[in-house]
């Protein structure tokens, strides 16, 4: 089966840096993707990591380990505008024409304050 | 850009009655369309891959004949609820892969809001 875990909320200052944890066993993989959705709204991507390594993106950067079913998400300069939940996806099955489809964690709802 | 436009936004409608939603890809090809449903303080969970020119592929417990999916053009799928119910009350996104990028992410649409009284 499919599992991706990843913490359910944090809580981070403004100016700080946050990272985010998520870990995964799923039958396949052909790369890993994080996701910020704010209440209300569809998500918007971030970043994509295929090979293990970091993946620098302005403020935010991505992190994988595939020998560890490891990824996490670093933030930072946080800002109040941050605040939002924070998908980590696994591309694994194949769903034909060429395509992979995402598998989401639950999110994590990241709070930030002043 | 790779530019995912859904509508509607938001629908309100009476039990009983069909909704369709239609999802875009206004700059891109996309063969493949995936259909998710999000309930409150839940993440997103897929209902079904559109490919275009052939049968969707839903995944297990979402009932085919009750979310029609049609797949009619390499930009265009639909997604009709069916006798709608209260339980259906739900936020509806759609999102599509580029066929010619090849970093596979998928960009989303808008969402839709679906209340049914």
């Amino acid at each position: 089966g499919q599992n991706i875990d990843q913490p359910t909320e944090m809580t981070a200052t403004e100016g700080a840096i946050v990272q985010i944890n998520c870990t995964y066993q799923t039958s396949g993989f052909n790369g890993l993707f994080w996701y910020q959705q704010h209440a209300g709204e569809a998500p918007t991507f971030l970043s994509y990591n295929v090979l293990d390594g970091l993946e620098e993106k302005g403020r935010f950067s991505s992190f994988l380990s595939r020998s560890k079913g490891y990824s996490y998400l670093l933030l930072k300069e946080l800002q109040m505008k941050d605040s939002a939940s924070y998908l980590c996806a696994v591309s694994d099955a194949y769903s034909g024409a060429g395509s992979y489809q995402l598998t989401f964690g639950k999110g994590t709802k990241l709070s930030v304050i002043p | 850009g790779a530019v995912v436009s859904q509508h509607p936004s938001w629908v309100i409608c009476k039990s009983g009655t069909s909704v369709k939603i239609e999802c875009r890809s206004l700059d891109f090809q996309a063969t493949t369309m995936f259909w998710y449903r999000q309930f409150p303080k839940q993440s997103l969970m897929l209902m079904a891959t559109s490919n275009e020119g052939s049968k969707a592929t839903y995944e297990q417990g979402v009932e085919k004949d009750k979310f029609l999916i049609n797949h009619a053009s390499l930009t265009l799928s639909t997604l009709t609820v069916t006798s709608a119910h209260p339980e259906d009350s739900s936020f509806y996104i759609c999102s599509a892969r580029n066929r010619d990028r090849e970093t596979g992410e998928l960009f989303f649409g808008e969402g839709s809001r679906l209340t049914v009284l």
